[in-house]
């Protein structure tokens, strides 16, 4: 596609439910990588694939979140027994080839809201 | 994981103002340095990937330097606009990823 899209754009549930967030990166980058920012901090890195396979899985907070890429294209970052401190804005972003150098392309976020 | 820092958290200046901000990061085990800014309501855009010290880059009005060697970066804005209100996020590479700091919140008045 054009740039990188994720949806939904905004997600409200309530606490215990189970969420899915979706990434669709741009076509042909093999880099994906899922941050998640919560109010007045940066980005906090969660997962970075390479392929289909999780490259370093080592910022997902606990083993309610997981993540997959089973086609090495459209990622799914998944959220069991959501918990308030799960709200935040959730970014996905992509790039061509992981290499240090090369920019990240982002998209414009999931904003899950855990009431 | 190392903490990359940024300052000020946020600025206000007025539109014709210059500005700089600062970005530390971890001295050792350099590979590239990211700036980006993010619009409030769009997706975080890449400004400009350092790798080597001593670097200057320039877009526009927007430049910035490098120096890995003591672990930081400048980056300045000549002549602010108000369409440059943002928050300039700087990331620094460790072991494939990128770590952000925490932003500095740009905000330039007309």
């Amino acid at each position: 596609g054009a740039g990188v899209s994720q949806t939904p754009s905004n997600k409200v549930t309530e606490k215990g439910k189970y969420v899915e967030l979706r990434c669709d990166p741009i076509s042909g980058h093999t880099a994906l990588y899922w941050y998640r920012q919560s109010l007045g901090q940066g980005p906090e890195f969660l997962i970075y694939f390479q392929g289909t396979g999780a490259a370093d899985d080592s910022g997902l907070p606990n083993d309610r979140f997981f993540a997959v890429r089973p086609e090495g294209s459209v990622s799914t970052l998944k959220i069991q027994r959501t918990e308030r401190g799960d709200s935040a804005v959730y970014l996905c972003a992509s790039s061509a080839t992981g290499s240090s150098n090369e920019k990240l392309f982002f998209g414009s976020g999931t904003q899950l809201s855990v009431l | 994981i190392l903490n990359v820092e940024q300052s000020p958290q946020s600025l206000h200046v007025q539109e014709g103002d210059s500005t700089n901000f600062t970005c530390s990061f971890p001295s050792s085990n350099f590979y590239a340095l990211h700036w980006y800014r993010w619009e409030t309501a769009k997706s975080p855009e890449a400004l400009f990937v350092m790798t080597l010290n001593g670097d200057e880059k320039k877009k526009g009005r927007i430049s910035a330097t490098l120096n890995t060697k003591e672990g930081y970066s400048y980056l300045y804005i000549k002549g602010s606009q108000p369409e440059d209100s943002a928050t300039y996020l700087c990331a620094f590479v460790q072991g494939g990823k990128l770590i952000f700091g925490q932003g500095t919140e740009l905000s330039v008045k007309p």
